[in-house]
């Protein structure tokens, strides 16, 4: 299966700023999806995003606050723009790999203060 | 949009014990049906997963069914083990489809007592 590599893997930012996550793939893939996990939580779908169009995006995210870049069939970026508090959480890239199914990069950290 | 449940939301077994997982879906559309494993810090694991035009798969301990009229599915450990206790996650996809993304249940926690 696919190798997924993210980073940062995980960092302390300041409420306002922004921080982009980058995600890596060893392969090309069609489709690459990002999700958020809130301490103790589930995984909620953020967006999904195609090479060379724009990302669709779930219910109660827009690309104002999460925009997305699809650059390449291997590469992913998201944003997680003018941070509160409420943003901290896991971050993930995922991948979908056909019969191997849906693989998940290791995550990005984020605590926002 | 799709949604998942699963139940329970804890679950504790004496180790050796079976335990089994229940969840359900809404959108009849979706074809493919994962479950992962995350253990405490680490990304979530596919154990196995199962599609739609299949009832049943079984991979050594685990096994899972799909009533496809009834939108059910669930996991079933057989001869757990303090390895076993972790966050299980179902989910739902229309793999292959224009529409095609996870949708993730709630989790089930895990504890296999030694």
């Amino acid at each position: 299966s696919a190798v997924i590599s993210q980073k940062p893997s995980r960092d302390i930012c300041q409420r306002g700023t922004s921080l982009t996550i980058q995600c890596q793939v060893d392969s090309q893939v069609t489709m690459m999806f990002w999700y958020r996990q809130q301490p103790g939580q589930s995984l909620t779908l953020i967006a999904t995003a195609n090479q060379g169009s724009e990302a669709t995006y779930e219910s109660g995210f827009v690309i104002d606050k999460f925009p997305i870049s699809r650059p390449n069939l291997t590469f992913s970026t998201l944003t997680v723009s003018n941070m509160s508090p409420e943003d901290s959480s896991i971050y993930l890239c995922s991948v979908e790999e056909g019969v191997y199914g849906y693989t998940f990069g290791s995550g990005t950290r984020l605590t926002v203060v | 949009g799709e949604n998942v449940e699963q139940h329970p939301s804890t679950l504790s077994v004496q180790e050796g014990d079976s335990a089994v997982i229940k969840c359900t879906y809404s959108d009849s559309a979706s074809n493919y049906f994962p479950w992962y494993k995350q253990e405490l810090g680490k990304r979530p694991q596919l154990i196995i997963d199962i599609r739609s035009n299949v009832g049943e798969k079984k991979d050594q301990r685990i096994a899972v069914t799909l009533n496809k009229t009834a939108k059910h599915f669930s996991l079933h450990i057989t001869e757990t083990q303090p390895e076993d206790s972790a966050v299980y996650f179902c989910a739902a996809s229309m793999s292959g489809t224009s529409y095609d993304k996870v949708i993730f249940g709630p989790g089930t926690s895990l504890s296999v007592i030694p």
